[in-house]
């Protein structure tokens, strides 16, 4: 059984920098896991910040980026805004299948 | 400006076959590298990917649910779809269909999700 684990929680204040993780059960994530980013606010359906390790999509923030680091999958954001406060999912490919992370909440307070 | 939509039963008792439907407009299904995707949200908020489909027919699943999972796909009708028998309500979730573009290695975009409950 795979399994992707993030940090439960995490809390940042406004302006401030927070990196978020994504580690896999089998080893160290490299960018053949093609590391993905969601964001999801209450009541919406997830959306792509972040695919095959570093891309952004057309909407996401420049504060936002992707990257390895130290075996793991890294989400950062710099100058966080209110409005980032959401839940963050990464998903990793292993070998003809993809596996969630369990999420992480972010407050901005 | 491709969009998906689900459709199908909110509600499905124990031991029967939960079938859904994705309709994909303002694009072709038949459009090559793309794979067309179901996921599911449980109650407890984790995020599952159930597995994906290529208009050829060729069908990728998670190893958790493959013994329960068919994807098919109707290029006729520009549609494609989940069935997941037997349910338990272990399965009641929210169903989302998506694209996968397999070059970039990327889901995007997702419809917007419709609720699935298993109970009697």
């Amino acid at each position: 059984q795979t399994v992707v684990t993030q940090e439960p929680s995490l809390t940042v204040s406004p302006g401030g920098t927070v990196t978020l993780t994504c580690s896999s059960s089998t080893g160290a994530v490299t960018s053949d896991y093609y590391p993905t980013w969601f964001q999801q606010k209450a009541g919406q359906a997830p959306r792509t910040l972040i695919y095959s390790t570093t891309n952004k999509e057309s909407w996401t923030p420049a504060r936002f980026s992707g990257s390895l680091l130290g075996g793991k999958a890294a989400l950062t954001l710099s100058d966080v805004q209110p409005e980032d406060e959401a839940e963050y999912y990464c998903l990793l490919y292993y070998d003809g299948y993809w596996v969630f992370g369990g999420g992480t909440k972010l407050t901005v307070l | 400006q491709v969009q998906l939509q689900e459709s199908g039963p909110g509600l499905v008792e124990p031991s029967e076959t939960l079938s859904l439907t994705c309709t994909v407009s303002g694009g072709s299904i038949t459009t090559i590298y793309y794979h067309w995707t179901w996921l599911r949200q449980l109650p407890g908020k984790d995020l599952e990917w159930i597995g994906y489909i290529y208009y050829t027919g060729t069908t990728y699943y998670h190893p958790s649910l493959k013994s329960r999972v068919t994807l098919s796909v109707d290029t006729s009708r520009n549609q494609f779809s989940l069935r997941l028998s037997p349910v338990t309500a272990a399965d009641t979730a929210v169903y989302y269909c998506a694209r996968y573009e397999s070059t970039l290695r990327l889901f995007d975009p997702w419809g917007q999700g419709t609720l699935v409950t298993v109970s009697s």
